[in-house]
Order: C-alpha cells, then sequence, then structure tokens
C-alpha cells in the first residue's frame, strides 16, 4: 500500500540553527500539505501545494519558514533560525487532488533546545 | 472562520463497551468530514471519509454519521478493544477546499 514518506523522523536542533524536514507523497497525488501539531492539540495547516504551485501559505511564519515542491512531487519544508516555539510534529499529507481524502506521513517531530 | 470541538477530551470504557465520540463544527458549509485515528507519537491514519451530501460511512466496526445543517458529526465503535486505544481527530474541509481544520481530539483508552 503506497504511503507518504517523511524524514527525519525526528530532530534535536539548537535555537537559531536551520533545519529542514523532506516529505515524497504517494505517487500521483498532485496536493501536498505541510501540518503542523503542538502537543495535544489537532494539526494546524502551514502551506498546500496543488502540483509545484503555492494554494495557500496564509499561515506559514514567512519570516523564518519556507516551502518548496520544485518538480511538483516531492517537498521540503526549512525552517530559518529555529525558535523554542517551533517545538512540534510536522506532519505532510497528500491528496489526489483538493477535495479529496488526505493520507498523513509518520510525521517529524522537532525539539528546539 | 471554522471552530471544531470534540468532546469528550477523553474517554476510558472496559472492553466490549460501545461508544460514542462526538465532533461539531461551526460553519456548515463543509465538502467532506474526515476521522483520524493518532497513536502516540505517530501520524494520523484515516479511517472514514464522509461527503456532504452523505449521511453515515461505515468500515467495519466503526460508523460515523454527518448531520451537515445541526454542524455535528458522531463516531460509533463497537465492540471496543484494547487496540482501539489513541486519540480520535474528526477534521472538515472548507474554504474552497484548501482548508481542513481539525479538533483537538478524544482520547479513548480501552482497558482490559
Amino acid at each position: 500500500e503506497a504511503e507518504v514518506a517523511q524524514s527525519p523522523r525526528y530532530k534535536i536542533t539548537e535555537k537559531s540553527q536551520a533545519v529542514a524536514f523532506w516529505c515524497d507523497p504517494i505517487s500521483g497525488h498532485a496536493t501536498l500539505y505541510w501540518y503542523r501539531q503542538i502537543l495535544g492539540q489537532g494539526p494546524e495547516l502551514l502551506v498546500q501545494f496543488q502540483d509545484e504551485s503555492v494554494v495557500d501559505d496564509s499561515q506559514l511564519p514567512k519570516d523564518r519558514f519556507s516551502a518548496e515542491r520544485l518538480k511538483g512531487v516531492d517537498s521540503t519544508l526549512k525552517i530559518q533560525p529555529a525558535e523554542l516555539g517551533d517545538s512540534a510534529m510536522y506532519l505532510c499529507a497528500s491528496s489526489l487532488s483538493r477535495f479529496y481524502e488526505q493520507y498523513f506521513g509518520p510525521g517529524t517531530r522537532l525539539t528546539v533546545t | 472562520k471554522q471552530e471544531v470541538t470534540q468532546i469528550p477530551a477523553a474517554l476510558s470504557v472496559p472492553e466490549g463497551e460501545n461508544l460514542v465520540l462526538n465532533c461539531s463544527f461551526t460553519d456548515s458549509a463543509i465538502y467532506n468530514l474526515q476521522w483520524f485515528r493518532q497513536d502516540p507519537g505517530k501520524g494520523l491514519t484515516s479511517l472514514l471519509l464522509i461527503q456532504s451530501s452523505q449521511r453515515e460511512q461505515t468500515s467495519g466496526r466503526l460508523n460515523a454519521s454527518l448531520d451537515k445543517s445541526s454542524g455535528r458529526s458522531t463516531l460509533y465503535i463497537a465492540a471496543s478493544q484494547p487496540g482501539d486505544s489513541a486519540t480520535y481527530l474528526c477534521a472538515v474541509l472548507t474554504g474552497g477546499g484548501n482548508k481542513l481544520t481539525f479538533g483537538t481530539g478524544t482520547q479513548l483508552k480501552v482497558e482490559l
């Protein structure tokens, strides 16, 4: 069964350092999402791609966060510089298109010290 | 702004009991509603998706209903098992299909 892949699974970094997360969606899925989940809360959308184009990045802190999906397949989310408040689970999801079921990857647990 | 609420926040039941998890949302203009399961420290597993035109969906021991007009959904779990212990999240898709808004989840523990 096809799955969304993410790496790394865990990342510990010091504040002010740069971190990057990678996501490989299910093959053929045009829409890719990055979510952030703080412990005890539901995930919140950071950015949504349709193929290689950003559809919604209204909740992305653009002063420190960036995301790209250059060839419309895999995607990278970067934080520079990391802050203590960025400690969270970062989840990637994909779907055939915007209105279809979303499938999530295992997530990357980020701890900023 | 869409808001999603899940009640109860936590639930502990003995094995074999049937149970209901509740989800409510403030904006009834939704495209679909999804129920997810999340194990500690893991990603989300999709359980059921209900389109806005549907009233319910079933998968094995799970049954989800949707009343869009009242902004409510329920997830019914029959004959609960210890392996069902997890956090259950509901999420609604709104905003032109751009935004999946999640509730804070119900943490379920099924005891032997």
